[in-house]
């Protein structure tokens, strides 16, 4: 069994200004990463997945995620954020396992709220 | 590539009664999936469908829940003697089996038990 613990409810940030949401999750065998986005009133977004090879993922507007296996951790990470950044994001994790049926276990949820 | 379509985006009913979702995934998707998001929470797994065969059901989908996928295209959520805890967001997503964990997901039904 997998769990994801997101340790910030609620992020508020000014514009332009960097963000960390943190992610760790608990598991007994190896997973899959991922973090999704969700806009009001929308469905979940995949923003970006590690899978294998290097740890540090990267989506095409602007946010980084770093698997960091000793901690188990996969924080997000963006330099400088943007109004229309404003959404929750949710942490989410895979186990590895061929046989499963490739359910996510998710995270609470992070609100990030950009001030201008 | 229409989407992950779901119907109603917004139901109310009277507890006691039995509802209906509706998915339709994406054309070529053999895999769909229901989950439900309850406030301040993440989503939850519920089943997963490849083509018509229901191969997994989580603890939390109890007796009063049901869900087919008759022809292995669209799928139905069905959820009877509703009660005030059934209240939460459905999602439904589907994904082919090339598609390296990138399920798509539908914008959801939210379903408010009066």
């Amino acid at each position: 069994a997998q769990s994801v613990t997101q340790l910030d409810s609620q992020v508020p940030v000014f514009e332009e200004a960097p963000v960390e949401l943190r992610c760790n999750y608990s598991s007994s065998v190896s997973v899959y990463l991922f973090w999704y986005v969700q806009y009001p009133n929308q469905g979940l977004q995949l923003l970006l997945k590690y899978l294998s090879g290097s740890t540090l993922v990267e989506s095409i507007n602007g946010f980084e995620a770093e698997f960091n296996k000793s901690q188990t951790s996969f924080h997000l990470r963006k330099p400088s954020v943007h109004i229309s950044d404003t959404a929750e994001y949710f942490c989410a994790v895979s186990s590895i396992s061929s046989g499963s049926a490739r359910q996510l276990t998710f995270g609470s949820g992070t609100q990030l709220t950009v001030l201008p | 590539d229409t989407g992950v379509s779901q119907n109603p985006r917004h139901k109310i009913t009277k507890r006691g009664q039995n509802v209906t979702f509706r998915c339709d995934p994406i054309s070529e998707h053999n895999r769909l999936y229901w989950y439900r998001q309850t406030l301040g929470q993440g989503p939850e797994f519920l089943t997963y469908f490849q083509n018509e065969a229901q191969l997994e059901k989580s603890r939390l989908l109890s007796d009063r829940f049901s869900a087919e996928r008759p022809k292995g295209s669209f799928s139905t959520l069905e959820i009877q003697r509703t009660e005030q805890g059934d209240s939460a967001m459905y999602l439904c997503a589907s994904s082919y089996p090339g598609q390296n964990y990138g399920y798509t997901f539908g914008s959801g039904t939210r379903l408010t038990v009066v």
